[in-house]
């Protein structure tokens, strides 16, 4: 049974950046698929951020492109996401993903908040 | 690029029926598979149909999906309503310009 858990800084000031890693048990990334991030502002809805192969082929939300990068950890089974220049806008729970057949996402971890105040 | 918009919400009696319409702004609805996911309060979101019309293992079969091209849209219906069906729900696509796309988001309430 594929699990996600997603850990990392709750709290982050604006204009630094937003660090988040996900772990993936009971299934190994260099088997295959992509593996995702999505958010959700509170009270709002899902915004995907991005998504990476266990190769390390990435692609982008065009509208986070330039502050996003996502990188994968084939010896720790697990992906990262960085979102660069924060502000309150990025206040999200921000969850991580198993991406399948370049359609669904399925599972997801729980979520992990990630507020961004000084 | 495109949007997916869902009503804001949708109420009805248990025991009853509802269909939740999710329609594409531009671009044709069947060009990519449409999923939909349940969020209940405070939990992440699960996958209720994927690939337009298929149900994962454990979902019941009171849940069903549909692509519909004369309107653009898809629809999740849910028939023989439960309390536990209560929950938001998003539908989602995918757009190689866009990447993927998700719906505004539907409230359903079991009166």
């Amino acid at each position: 049974q594929v699990q996600l858990q997603e850990s990392g800084p709750g709290l982050v000031k604006p204009s630094e950046t937003l660090s988040l890693t996900c772990t993936v048990s009971g299934y190994s990334i260099s088997s295959g698929y992509y593996w995702g991030w999505i958010r959700q502002p509170p009270g709002k809805g899902l915004e995907w951020i991005g998504s990476i192969y266990h190769s390390g082929s990435t692609y982008y939300n065009p509208s986070l492109k330039s502050r996003v990068t996502i990188s994968v950890d084939t010896s720790k089974n697990q992906f990262s996401l960085k979102l660069s220049s924060v502000t309150a806008a990025d206040t999200a729970v921000y969850y991580c993903a198993r991406n399948i057949a370049a359609n669904w996402f399925d599972p997801w971890g729980q979520g992990t908040l990630v507020t961004v105040s000084s | 690029n495109f949007m997916l918009t869902q009503p804001h919400s949708v109420s009805e009696s248990p025991g009853k029926t509802v269909t939740i319409s999710c329609t594409r702004s531009s671009g044709s609805i069947a060009s990519n598979y449409v999923q939909w996911y349940q969020q209940r309060p405070g939990s992440a979101p699960t996958t209720v149909i994927y690939e337009d019309n298929q149900r994962p293992s454990g979902v019941p079969d009171r849940f069903s999906g549909s692509i519909d091209s004369s309107s653009n849209s898809a629809s999740l219906t849910i028939s023989g309503l439960k309390t536990e069906d209560e929950a938001d729900y998003y539908c989602q696509s995918y757009d190689s310009s866009m990447g993927y796309v998700f719906g505004t988001g539907t409230k359903v309430t079991v009166l």
